[in-house]
Formats: structure tokens, sequence, C-alpha cells
């Protein structure tokens, strides 16, 4: 009964290919978001997502692209990976709103060769 | 610009002392105001949050925070540490959904 779940947990693979992270959440929440923390801890915003509006993050690649087939849904699409994409990327739902709290899932840690 | 700082990278303290985390924010409204906890390999779970009124707010596992507008600050206390506290902590401000910013985070070590 995990609230926010993402797969792989962990995903090792070559420069240049296409990748997938799938996300799904039982909260019932509206809004889904990507975040990207790098080595250094650092989270950052990549995009936020609800029925109505996909805000995307301007220093995001168009690389990226994230997929939402239903609510309860939000993948991430990455093409042609690059070095720098290795982190861990994290999911999260809450209710529309920026008072709402976030909940999280556990990551999935990208690691480019 | 709207920003957070957490002014310390890595704390260190004993079991059964207090702790005080900092966090300032540079925002053109008083934002609403969260605390995150991450423990290895896992996502953050929410620890406390400050929207309005009473700017002392309790959370879980006895940690609290105090909003002091004066200072644009939200620091999180707690008075006794537990081993089972040592994690990374992260200050969270925004008005808006996809306007969520985090802080770099604090690494908490707690010694025996």
């Amino acid at each position: 009964d995990t609230a926010v779940s993402q797969t792989p947990k962990y995903l090792v693979t070559q420069m240049g290919n296409d990748k997938s992270i799938k996300c799904e959440q039982n909260l019932g929440h509206d809004t889904m978001y990507w975040y990207k923390q790098d080595s250094k801890k650092f989270l950052k915003i990549m995009f936020s997502y609800n029925n109505k509006e996909l805000i995307i993050n301007e220093t995001v690649p168009n690389r990226f692209s994230p997929k939402s087939p239903d609510k309860a849904h939000l993948n991430l699409h990455i093409n042609s990976l690059e070095l720098g994409d290795s982190a861990v990327y994290f999911c999260a739902s809450s209710h529309l709103g920026g008072n709402q709290p976030q909940h999280f899932g556990d990551g999935t840690r990208l690691s480019i060769l | 610009a709207q920003s957070v700082t957490q002014p310390d990278i890595h704390i260190t303290v004993s079991e059964g002392a207090s702790l005080e985390l900092r966090c300032n924010y540079s925002y053109g409204a008083t934002p609403y105001l969260f605390w995150y906890v991450q423990s290895p390999g896992q996502g953050l779970q929410l620890l406390l949050k400050y929207f309005s009124g009473d700017t002392l707010v309790q959370g879980i596992k006895g940690f609290e925070a105090e909003f002091k507008r004066s200072q644009s600050s939200f620091n999180l206390r707690k008075p006794s540490v537990h081993w089972s506290d040592a994690a990374e902590y992260f200050c969270a401000v925004g008005r808006d959904s996809n306007d969520m910013r985090f802080g770099a985070g604090t690494r908490l070590t707690v010694k025996p």
C-alpha cells in the first residue's frame, strides 16, 4: 500500500540510450511532480502536472518529457541520455495548491556509463 | 529573486542534545513553509508545515519550527535528538504547486 511508487529503483545505462521511469500514486492526488536531486543533494523541480496543466521548468532539456496516462500516473521519458543526467529522480504528488504538502517516492538512481 | 538558504551543510550533535537547523528565505510575500526529512535511500517525508496563525508549529517525531517574519526564518528544533534522527533535512518554501523551492539540505549526524 505504498503511497507513491517509482520503478525502477536503480537504472544503469549507456550514454545515448532512451529510458523511462514510471511513477504511480494511490493517494487520490490531482497533481504530480518530477524532481532531480544531484550528487550534492540539491533538489530541483523539473515538472508539475495536473489534469489541466503541465508546468515545465525552463531549464529542463527537451530530451525530458513527462507522460501521464491518467491522474494516478506520471512517467518520465528521457531521450539521448547524457552523462550529466546521472542523478536521483523523485516523483511526488499532492493536491493542487502551494499549501499542499508533497508526498515523495523513494527515488530512482540513474547512472549513465 | 526567490531563494531558500540552509546555512549549515552538516551538523553533528550528541544523542540527547538539543537541535536547531536553520532556514532563511527570500520571497515576495510570505510563502508557505515546510520541513522535510530524507533518510538514506528514501524519498522526502513531511515533518511540519506553516501557512498562517501561530508561528510555532508542531510536527511529527517531536520536531517543531518557529516562523519569524522579521528574520525571514523558519528554523527547525528538537529538544532531545535520537540516533534515528540522523538524516538529511530540507526546508522548502513556495506559494504554488509548481513553485516549491528546496534548500540545499542539512545533513544531521548523531553521535552516541
